[in-house]
């Protein structure tokens, strides 16, 4: 069974451009969720997704934003990017929303210069 | 929001060691994990916890949820077990300790 996949691998982008992040779910899952690891900052949650619809966001800004496909699929997009965006992206999916266990991709590594 | 302290935050240990990760969170929770991320970025999920023991090969867990802490427990460690071992908690907005960051040297 394949495990959450995630592109691109890495991401380079200018300061005010925007940048597209892709996930998609271990089969079967129907819960996506983005973590932001910026250096010194740590693990953060982000975004979760469930049955299509944002559920709940961390403590970022409107222009960290996504959505979630009916093959259940998902994306982050950040728009205006700054600087300190620079981070791995991790993506998580779950069988369910409440009382499972996440399993994470590979990440996305993206820089802004 | 809960707070989750994880200690110690650096280890080293020789290849054959014993160690005991901590893990402390300021409220009751319902819903524990711990993950090591390897030198790669990789985050592997080890173990889902919310009370009890659990083992898996060399590696254990232990959540006491009553007293707010759950301890990761590694025998006979090899080099690959090298990495950071992170505790999270919560369902829909997980919340990640700052990580134990374990070398295990030859």
């Amino acid at each position: 069974e394949a495990g959450v996949t995630q592109s691109p691998t890495h991401l380079i982008k200018t300061r005010g451009q925007q940048a597209t992040l892709r996930c998609s779910p271990i089969s079967g899952h129907t819960s996506v969720y983005w973590y932001q690891q910026a250096l010194g900052l740590g693990l953060q949650f982000l975004l979760w997704y469930d049955e299509g619809e944002e559920r709940n966001r961390g403590n970022f800004p409107p222009r960290f934003s996504g959505r979630q496909f009916p093959n259940y699929s998902s994306e982050l997009n950040v728009n205006a990017l700054e600087l300190e965006d620079s981070a791995l992206y991790l993506c998580a999916s779950s069988l369910e929303d409440r009382g499972s266990r996440q399993y994470f991709g590979p990440g996305t590594r993206l820089t802004v210069t | 929001g809960i707070q989750v302290e994880q200690s110690p935050p650096d280890l080293i240990l020789q290849e054959g060691a014993n160690s005991t990760l901590r893990c402390n969170f300021s409220d009751s929770v319902n819903n524990l994990q711990w993950f090591h991320q390897n030198p790669w970025g990789q985050l592997i999920n080890l173990f889902y916890i919310p009370s009890g023991t659990k083992q898996n090969g060399r590696l254990s867990a232990t959540t006491v949820a009553t007293e707010r802490y759950s301890l990761l427990y590694i025998s006979s460690s090899q080099t690959t077990d090298s990495g950071v071992y992170f505790c999270a908690v919560g369902f829909n907005d997980m919340r990640f300790g700052a990580g134990t960051r374990l070398t295990v040297k030859p």
